[in-house]
């Protein structure tokens, strides 16, 4: 079945450097959305991405679709200590139209 | 508007007993999605509810079943518990079927010793 492959597994940044995270899949991904898990808490919805080539923004976070929708990635510029969690992409895979999320990519930033 | 809730937060049973779990969707919405996470495993998809139907299932096995009511209400079962069914099972709501956007629940930690 479909599998989104995310990397790194774990991060750890001092507090005002950039950080980045990226998903990718062997077959064409329908959208991507990325979701926040903070310790303790439970998935927040960031943002979908549905064109090829699809460039968000957040404030400091950075949202980017592949040409070919086979990849996407997460940046975070000058991270902050509230930025600690958590990151997860998901895709509308399969026919069945359900989240397929990759395994996360945990943030942690030393003050 | 109210969140998603869930209960209960916390849960301990022993293996062989069922569970019963419940989702209470943000009001307006019709589309109930359950998720197990396990530290392993990551965020894995159960099943979808929209309007009292089933609408997908993911690769568990039967053991793991569910239904929705017509206040858009569900409720998750697990019969026959296993130690490795402790997790943390989240719901999440949404407006239509399949999303977009999905709104998640604070989940129940479900402990099997």
């Amino acid at each position: 079945g479909q599998q989104v492959m995310q990397i790194p597994q774990y991060q750890h940044v001092q507090e005002g450097e950039d950080f980045t995270t990226y998903c990718n899949s062997s077959t064409t991904l329908s959208n991507i959305q990325w979701y926040k898990q903070r310790p303790g808490g439970h998935p927040v919805f960031l943002i979908q991405l549905v064109k090829s080539g699809e460039v968000k923004k957040q404030k400091r976070l950075t949202f980017q679709f592949g040409e070919a929708k086979k990849n996407s990635s997460l940046h975070i510029t000058a991270t902050q200590t509230t930025d600690v969690g958590t990151y997860f992409c998901a895709d509308i895979g399969g026919s069945q139209g359900n989240l397929i999320f990759g395994k996360g990519t945990k943030l942690s930033v030393k003050p | 508007k109210a969140g998603v809730t869930q209960t209960p937060r916390y849960l301990i049973k022993t293996r062989g007993q069922q569970v019963t779990l419940s989702c209470s969707p943000i009001s307006g919405h019709r589309s109930v999605s359950w998720y197990q996470q396990t530290p392993g495993q990551g965020l894995q998809f159960l099943f979808e509810y929209f309007s009292e139907t089933q609408r997908n299932k993911g690769n568990f096995p039967g053991r793991f079943s569910g239904r929705q009511f017509s206040n858009s209400r569900s409720e998750m079962n697990v019969s026959t518990l296993e130690l490795g069914d402790s997790a943390l099972y989240l719901c999440a709501s949404s407006t239509l079927a399949g999303g977009p956007e999905q709104f998640f629940g604070p989940g129940t930690r479900l402990t099997v010793l």
